[in-house]
C-alpha cells in the first residue's frame, strides 16, 4: 500500500513545549485521522478531520488540513511526559478502498 | 472491558508451523479489519470485513494468510507455513456500519515472532 510521509521521524522536546508533526498524503481523501501508539501497543483514535474542514480542536490538541497541498499537522500544546509515542496519521483512499492506509508514523519523546 | 480483543498477545513460533490469532471486536462493531505493523512502519492494511462477508483484500494478503468471521462476531486470521518475514504486529480493528470511514478502534495486537 501507499504509505504518506510524516517529519519529522522522530522528535525530542522538553515537557511543556509545544510539538507539531506533519503528515503529507497522495490521493483524495475523505477525511484524515491520527492516531497515537504507546511503546508495542495497539492505536488510539485522536481526532478526525474532514476533507471539507481546515482545522479542528480537541483539549490539546490541534489539527490543520490543506487539501490543495495533500497535507496535515498535529500539533501538542503543552506537552506532558504522558505524551511520548508514536502519533501516526491515516486516512480512506478514494476508488472505494476501505482499509486504512497509515503514514510511517512520528516517535515523539518529551523529556521531563 | 468492551474494547476490541484480540488474543494470544504474544506467539513464538518455528518457520513452517501453522498460527492462528483472534479477534473479538466492539460487540455492535459490523466492520472489522486486520492490519499488520513491522518495527518502524505504519500499520498496513490486511483485509476488511462487513459483518461475515470479507469485502477487501490487500495484495499483502498472500495465499498463506486466510481470515474468516464465521457468524459476523469475531473473526480469525491464519498464517500458514510461517516464514521469517511474516514477524509482525498483528492488528485488529472494528467499526460501525455507519457512518462509513469514521476512526477505527484497535485491540492490542498480536505480536509474532518466527524463528
Amino acid at each position: 500500500s501507499q504509505q504518506g510521509e510524516e517529519d519529522p521521524q522522530a522528535l525530542s522536546i522538553q515537557e511543556g513545549e509545544n510539538a507539531t508533526m506533519n503528515c503529507s498524503y497522495k490521493t483524495s481523501i475523505n477525511n484524515l485521522q491520527w492516531y497515537r501508539q504507546n511503546s508495542g501497543r495497539g492505536l488510539v483514535h485522536l481526532i478526525l478531520i474532514r476533507s471539507n474542514e481546515r482545522e479542528k480542536h480537541s483539549g490539546r490538541l490541534r489539527v490543520t488540513l490543506d487539501t490543495s497541498k495533500k497535507s496535515s499537522s498535529l500539533l501538542i500544546t503543552a506537552s506532558r511526559a504522558a505524551d511520548t509515542a508514536s502519533y501516526f496519521c491515516a486516512w480512506y483512499s478514494g476508488g472505494g478502498a476501505d482499509g486504512l492506509t497509515f503514514g510511517k508514523g512520528t516517535h515523539l519523546i518529551i523529556q521531563p | 472491558d468492551t474494547g476490541v480483543s484480540q488474543n494470544p498477545r504474544h506467539k513464538i513460533t518455528k518457520r513452517g508451523q501453522n498460527v492462528t490469532f483472534r479477534c473479538d471486536p466492539i460487540s455492535e462493531h459490523n466492520r472489522l479489519y486486520w492490519y499488520r505493523q513491522t518495527l518502524g512502519q505504519g500499520p498496513e492494511f490486511l483485509t476488511y470485513f462487513q459483518n461475515e462477508a470479507q469485502l477487501e483484500k490487500s495484495r499483502l494478503l498472500s495465499d498463506r494468510f486466510s481470515a474468516e468471521r464465521p457468524k459476523g462476531s469475531f473473526s480469525t486470521l491464519e498464517i500458514q507455513r510461517t516464514e521469517q518475514g511474516d514477524s509482525a504486529m498483528y492488528l485488529c480493528a472494528s467499526s460501525p456500519g455507519q457512518p462509513q470511514r469514521t476512526e477505527a478502534f484497535f485491540g492490542q495486537g498480536t505480536r509474532l515472532t518466527v524463528v
